[in-house]
């Protein structure tokens, strides 16, 4: 088993609309919960984290962290075709272990 | 402040050769971890170096190798190039605990043919 699961995708959405993007982890030991974004050809950049259980809200951007269900996931709204990439969820572990998940690919439509 | 900085940017290397590839994580922060990037395989983990010493280490084998220096700059080798070795090398640096996540440098594009 994996210690992070994502749903490769693709996923597509039309401009404006919400995207949704799901991630789940085996190690119950995780304490901190983190969502990249990478554009082709480019290197990943953070984008939100969060280390409690609940909702953190940036911009369009919000994480939502289920401790006891082992998932995280991300909404981005009002979605702009600028958001096209491949979203990295990563979780990090005592002794600062870091693990990725193999990313969701995301289109936005005009 | 300065971000992770990675040098060279692209390398085109024949099988059987080695390579160094170097990264300068942001000033403050002791711990530096490479990875390795193919399209197939996606992030995959070689290892975490803190002052000076690998504390964490991914499931790749011996010709790749590592070190980090005094001030924290760190370096990656990779012995005998195989094809396979082709793929974006990313170093990234963050806090001591990992706070605050990961912060990625450009990248080294390496090539083997």
């Amino acid at each position: 088993q994996k210690e992070v699961e994502q749903n490769s995708g693709p996923l597509s959405v039309p401009e404006g609309a919400i995207a949704s993007l799901n991630c789940t982890y085996s190690d119950r030991g995780s304490q901190s919960f983190f969502w990249y974004r990478q554009y082709s050809g480019k290197s990943p950049e953070l984008i939100m984290f969060i280390y409690s259980n609940g909702d953190k809200e940036d911009g369009r951007f919000t994480a939502q962290l289920n401790k006891a269900s082992q998932y995280v996931s991300l909404l981005i709204r009002d979605s702009q075709p600028s958001d096209s990439a491949t979203y990295l969820c990563a979780v990090n572990i005592p002794g600062n272990q870091f693990y990725f998940g193999t990313g969701t690919s995301l289109t936005v439509i005009p | 402040k300065a971000g992770v900085t990675q040098t060279p940017r692209y390398l085109i290397k024949t099988r059987g050769q080695q390579v160094t590839l170097s990264c300068s994580p942001i000033s403050g922060h002791r711990s530096v971890s490479w990875y390795q990037q193919t399209p197939g395989q996606g992030l995959q983990f070689l290892f975490e170096y803190f002052s000076e010493t690998q504390r964490n280490k991914g499931n790749f084998p011996g010709r790749f190798s590592g070190r980090q220096f005094s001030n924290s700059r760190s370096e990656m080798n990779v012995s005998t190039l195989e094809l396979g070795d082709s793929a974006l090398y990313l170093c990234a640096s963050s806090g001591d605990r990992g706070e605050g996540g990961y912060t990625f440098g450009s990248g080294t594009r390496l090539t083997v043919v």
